[in-house]
């Protein structure tokens, strides 16, 4: 159980364009979603923290109007990269909380999804 | 700048040492996990730790959460070439239910 699936796990496109994300929690019911970039080599940095019904909260430096994220169901949430360049390149990734109360919840993670702008 | 920096940033042994990765914060976390990630995938829980002073072994990794929540550590006992990965260690906060990654050790075993 537990599983958190990305969608897509690689996706190449032209620079301007948008690109959407998905981010399904498949056999339970993600209150919370959390979504992480990922530069090759170095460790997860926090983008935004998605939950259900509400509007996302973002880090600070992250452009909320770049980076549009969308948590429409407690199953599903979207990452939506707005006019993307190829410094936006990289790899995200999302993750689940089943459970976070007393701030024991593991995390599930998705299996990342590699973009690639030209 | 990151919430937790973890140390070394890079470790590359022989097969059967010993290692310890630590991870350090000036911030007081109500946990604290650590994760294990291969290239091209997301993280695996490896454990959560919980209460100041725990220790939980798994196998031949031992780790320990600091007394005042602060820091964690990892030690790998005879270490094998399929402990390599990169180790990330992920602090979450009280009530703000958010989760902060450490800088992450790359480790490579080597055979």
């Amino acid at each position: 159980g537990a599983v958190v699936s990305q969608h897509p796990s690689r996706v190449i496109c032209k620079s301007g364009t948008s690109v959407k994300i998905e981010c399904r929690s498949l056999d339970f019911q993600a209150t919370t979603m959390f979504w992480y970039r990922q530069f090759p080599k170095k460790s997860l940095m926090l983008m935004a923290t998605s939950n259900e019904g509400s509007k996302a909260t973002y880090e600070q430096g992250v452009e909320k109007d770049k980076f549009l994220i969308n948590h429409a169901s407690l199953t599903l949430s979207t990452l939506t990269v707005t006019s993307a360049h190829p410094e936006d390149s990289s790899f995200y990734i999302c993750s689940a909380s089943r459970s976070a109360d007393y701030g024991t919840g593991e995390l599930f993670f998705g299996e990342g999804s590699r973009l690639t702008v030209l | 700048t990151q919430l937790l920096e973890q140390s070394p940033q890079f470790l590359s042994i022989q097969e059967g040492e010993n290692l310890t990765v630590y991870c350090n914060s000036s911030s007081v976390f109500s946990s604290l996990q650590w994760y294990r990630q291969e290239p091209g995938e997301g993280p695996v829980l490896l454990v959560t730790v919980v209460t100041g002073g725990e220790v939980k072994k798994l196998k031949r990794l031992t780790f320990q959460f600091g007394d005042a929540r602060k820091d964690s550590s990892l030690h790998i006992t005879a270490a094998q070439p399929g402990d390599t990965g990169l180790y990330l260690c992920a602090g979450v906060k009280y009530n703000f239910n958010k989760f902060y990654f450490g800088s992450g050790t790359k480790l490579n075993v080597k055979p």
